[in-house]
């Protein structure tokens, strides 16, 4: 049973980068035809998109935010992460990492991260 | 921009039957877009239920269906039971990128 759980800062200041970690368990990261992701969801709204990263390592984002995200894998560690900087009050959401095999399938309990001086 | 379009609200009524829709902009779902969709009840993260148009997860109820439907992905639940009131989500697969739709609050009544 794979089980993902989010973790890092709750909060933080507009201008900066928000950093959250994935840490995945009941299987690697790095095992073939698996794609880690992120997705948030704004506070009563729908689910977003925000990227993935292939166990090859190759990376796709959402045009929207490609040019502020950036997730990398540690594969020592079966973790992956999201880096999104010049974040401000509308990135305050609910950050959900998943993996997505034939479709996406395990869930984190998702993180709230308020964006807020 | 991409927007993915399912109906904002519906209403069923215990043992009934209700029908989900999921539209893309783009023009008509195919399995192509490998259509998923996805529980959420409130304060829970979601729940995958159908991947690759119908295709069902192992802990997915028997109830929920997936199918193509007029040019649009479906989410069928047959039989519904007041637990299945919660709002649920279509993502549609655009080569790399993946698009949800807005989602669809589904009350029991």
């Amino acid at each position: 049973q794979v089980q993902l759980q989010e973790s890092g800062p709750g909060l933080v200041k507009p201008s900066e980068t928000l950093s959250l970690t994935c840490n995945v368990s009941g299987g690697s990261i790095s095992s073939g035809g698996y794609y880690w992701s992120w997705i948030r969801q704004h506070p009563g709204k729908g689910l977003e998109w925000i990227g993935y990263i292939y166990y090859s390592g190759n990376t796709y984002y959402n045009p929207s935010l490609k040019s502020r995200v950036t997730i990398s894998e540690d594969t020592s560690k079966n973790q992956f992460s999201l880096k999104m900087k010049s974040v401000t009050a509308a990135d305050t959401a609910v950050y959900y990492c998943a993996r997505e095999n034939e479709g996406i399938d395990y869930w984190g309990q998702g993180t709230l991260v308020t964006v807020s001086s | 921009q991409t927007v993915v379009t399912q109906e904002p609200s519906l209403t069923v009524s215990p043992g009934g039957t209700v029908t989900l829709t999921c539209a893309s902009s783009t023009g008509a779902v195919t399995t192509a877009y490998y259509p998923n969709w996805f529980q959420q009840k409130p304060g829970q993260a979601p729940r995958a239920l159908i991947y690759s148009t119908s295709n069902k997860h192992s802990w997915t109820p028997a109830r929920f269906s997936g199918s193509l439907l007029g040019g649009k992905a479906a989410l069928t639940l047959s039989g519904v039971q007041p637990e299945d009131e919660a709002d649920y989500y279509c993502l549609l697969f655009y080569r790399g990128a993946r698009v949800f739709g807005g989602g669809t609050k589904l009350t029991v009544l």
